[in-house]
């Protein structure tokens, strides 16, 4: 079954820094990869779908990339602002169901 | 569409009750997809249905553990006897297809507590 990965656990970064996040999984063969944002005791919602040929999406400041032969994807968020500060999960869907990763958790301190 | 509709929001039951949760997919979503989160294990896939049929149950942890869809607008995640350890929060989502072009909504989610 496909596993996927995040890197890292937890980050912390100043206002205004660019970062990113990593998400891994294990076979390639996939239809898409989606990223997700939680909200401490929220539910999920959607930022960016990757499509299988698509090498990346953009939504504002956010930026998703895929590399499907690496199995992996990042998720790029510019001049971060302390309205960033959740979870961050990628979902990869292939034709047997959806998998999870772990999730970052991110911190933008003011 | 109110999009993935789940009830109850919020579950506090006692050790050894019976726990029903409910999901309504959007209209027109083939999959539906039931997934519990916590902080040990993260988001695990427990079962999912197409078109109304459990397709895969080997995330469900327990014969405790049990999922019908009756239909194309409802499925049930039964939970009998409850136990401490499932406290979660318990996740419904559905897609229209597992394909390229698709994405996954979910719904707000059922807190569920055992004591």
């Amino acid at each position: 079954k496909q596993e996927v990965t995040q890197i890292p656990a937890a980050l912390s970064v100043p206002e205004g820094e660019n970062l990113v996040l990593n998400c891994s999984f294990t076979d390639s063969a996939i239809y898409n990869l989606q990223w997700f944002r939680q909200d401490p005791g929220k539910g999920l919602t959607s930022l960016l779908l990757i499509q299988s040929s698509q090498r990346e999406q953009t939504s504002g400041r956010l930026n998703a990339s895929l590399d499907k032969s690496s199995g992996r994807s990042t998720l790029y968020i510019a001049a971060s602002q302390p309205g960033d500060s959740a979870t961050y999960l990628c979902a990869v869907m292939d034709n047997n169901d959806m998998r999870f990763g772990a999730g970052t958790r991110l911190t933008v301190k003011p | 569409d109110a999009g993935v509709i789940q009830s109850p929001r919020h579950e506090v039951t006692e050790m050894g009750q019976e726990v029903t949760l409910r999901c309504k997919p959007i209209s027109g979503h083939d999959y539906l997809f039931w997934y519990r989160q916590t902080m040990m294990r993260g988001l695990e896939l427990l079962i999912y249905f197409n078109n109304n049929v459990p397709i895969d149950d080997s995330g469900m942890p327990e014969d405790r553990f049990s999922a019908k869809m009756p239909n194309a607008s409802f499925s049930t995640l039964k939970i009998q006897p409850s136990e401490p350890r499932d406290s979660a929060v318990y996740f419904c989502a559905s897609s229209p297809f597992l394909g390229r072009n698709t994405e996954a909504f979910f719904g707000q989610g059922t807190r569920l507590t055992v004591v």
